[in-house]
């Protein structure tokens, strides 16, 4: 069974602080994604990677940044948080072509005051 | 760039009745790929379409990919309360999807 897992289901912090999100899949999938979860506004897509130290940027990507030093693990970073990125965050991965659809971690409700 | 609308946003049935979800994309598609969301869970995938007019089924579940490869559709026979959440249809680009706004369905019972 693909695994994909996030490093925490909760967390809040505060206006300011650097925020680090980190996703491990156990698939060896080529793809990873990062992306937020908004009432309203489903699934919007921050930043994505297709291989090792790739990245691109998604349809939201300002205020965010990633790193994929290791296949299996991407971590997401908001360098400096801000209220406005009150969200949950999904992490997913899949094959190069997507077959078999993306597989999503349990997400982290990510709260900044 | 592209787009992918979804209707309609909420439906709601009752128990036993059928329920439709429709996805339109302003380009053609390669494929395009289905996920349900249960209420406080994540995605999870469903199915992937990718020829002209396929129509596959899982038990209570039929999925279309229209003739011009620019919409799909989502038919629930016979509604169950298992069935509620919302469901995301999604089409492909390069390397990435784009996801439909969802359809959150409720059953009542």
């Amino acid at each position: 069974d693909v695994k994909v897992t996030q490093s925490s289901r909760y967390l809040v912090k505060r206006t300011g602080e650097k925020v680090f999100l980190e996703c491990v899949q156990d698939m060896d999938h080529e793809n990873m994604f990062w992306y937020r979860q908004d009432p309203g506004l489903g699934l919007r897509l921050i930043y994505f990677s297709y291989d090792v130290k790739m990245k691109e940027k998604g349809d939201i990507p300002e205020g965010y940044s990633v790193s994929r030093e290791k296949k299996e693990r991407f971590s997401l970073i908001l360098e400096s948080a801000s209220t406005n990125q009150t969200s949950m965050y999904l992490c997913a991965s899949s094959f190069r072509g997507g077959e078999g659809g993306q597989y999503f971690g349990p997400g982290t409700r990510l709260t900044v005051t | 760039g592209q787009q992918v609308m979804q209707i309609p946003q909420y439906q709601h049935v009752q128990e036993g009745e059928d329920f439709t979800t429709y996805c339109n994309s302003s380009t053609t598609l390669s494929n395009i790929q289905w996920y349900k969301q249960r209420p406080g869970g994540h995605p999870v995938f469903l199915i992937q379409l990718v020829k002209s007019g396929e129509v596959k089924k899982q038990k209570r579940l039929t999925f279309q990919f229209g003739e011009a490869k620019k919409n799909s559709s989502l038919h629930i026979t016979a509604t169950q309360t298992t069935d509620v959440g919302t469901y995301f249809c999604a089409a492909s680009g390069t390397y990435k999807y784009i996801f439909g706004t969802g359809t959150r369905l409720k059953v009542l019972a």
